[in-house]
């Protein structure tokens, strides 16, 4: 069966620290993989998604950055964060030309 | 790009009465519409969907309703019960195309009175 992976769950960094956030996927290969922040009381934004390896769609022109590395690996990266990259930011996956998306257990993230 | 829009962004129903969320997409091209239900603290799961060439999906205590000419389709919850609470997303895509990406709506909390 297949399994998606979030981690950190919880994480509290200062303003200006870097960010890398890593999602990992078992028992499926060359899965559609997504970023979507949720804020407090918000909706799910699509910050990125891949459809193979080092394949890249920006969605919303940020502060952050995602990358593929490998087929089974999504992370998303800062430089330098902002107050504003605060929120609730989930993974997820689905079969490639598939309907169903999965989402991991998400990381709550606090910018101060 | 798509866009989704839904509403209402709170839903307050006493407890055995029907809640209904709606939701409006604006890409044409999009053919498939699920709902989300993201229970407190937990991860947005699958409930029910709906594809372009189906005008209506019941699943027991949920349906779904699709108008494709209005872009426009809604969730439809009867006998509402305590665990219904939580926040709702519809959300849009065109699955079998290369451009894969599955926009969401703003999300609906929906609190059920007993």
């Amino acid at each position: 069966s297949q399994t998606i992976h979030q981690w950190p769950a919880t994480l509290v960094q200062p303003v200006g620290s870097p960010l890398s956030l890593e999602c990992t996927v078992e028992g499926t290969s060359n899965p559609n993989l997504y970023w979507y922040r949720q804020a407090a009381g918000r909706g799910l934004q699509l910050l990125f998604y891949s459809v193979g390896i080092g394949q890249i769609s920006s969605e919303v022109p940020q502060n952050l950055s995602a990358s593929r590395p490998q087929d089974r690996q999504f992370i998303l990266s800062s430089k330098k964060l902002l107050l504003s990259d605060s929120g609730f930011y989930l993974c997820a996956w689905k079969r490639e030309f598939a309907s169903e998306l999965f989402f991991g257990s998400g990381t709550q993230l606090s910018v101060l | 790009g798509e866009n989704v829009e839904q509403h209402p962004s709170t839903l307050s129903v006493q407890e055995g009465d029907s809640a209904v969320i709606k939701c409006t997409y604006s890409d044409s091209a999009s053919n498939y519409f699920p709902w989300y239900k993201q229970e407190l603290g937990k991860r947005p799961q699958l409930i029910i969907d709906i594809r372009s060439n189906v005008g209506e999906k019941k699943d027991q205590r949920i349906a779904v309703t699709l108008n494709k000419t209005a872009k426009h389709f809604s969730l439809h919850i009867t006998e509402t019960q305590p665990e219904d609470s939580a926040v709702y997303f519809c959300a849009a895509s065109k699955p079998h195309s290369s451009a894969s990406k599955i926009i969401f709506g703003s999300g609906t909390r929906l609190s059920i009175r007993p």
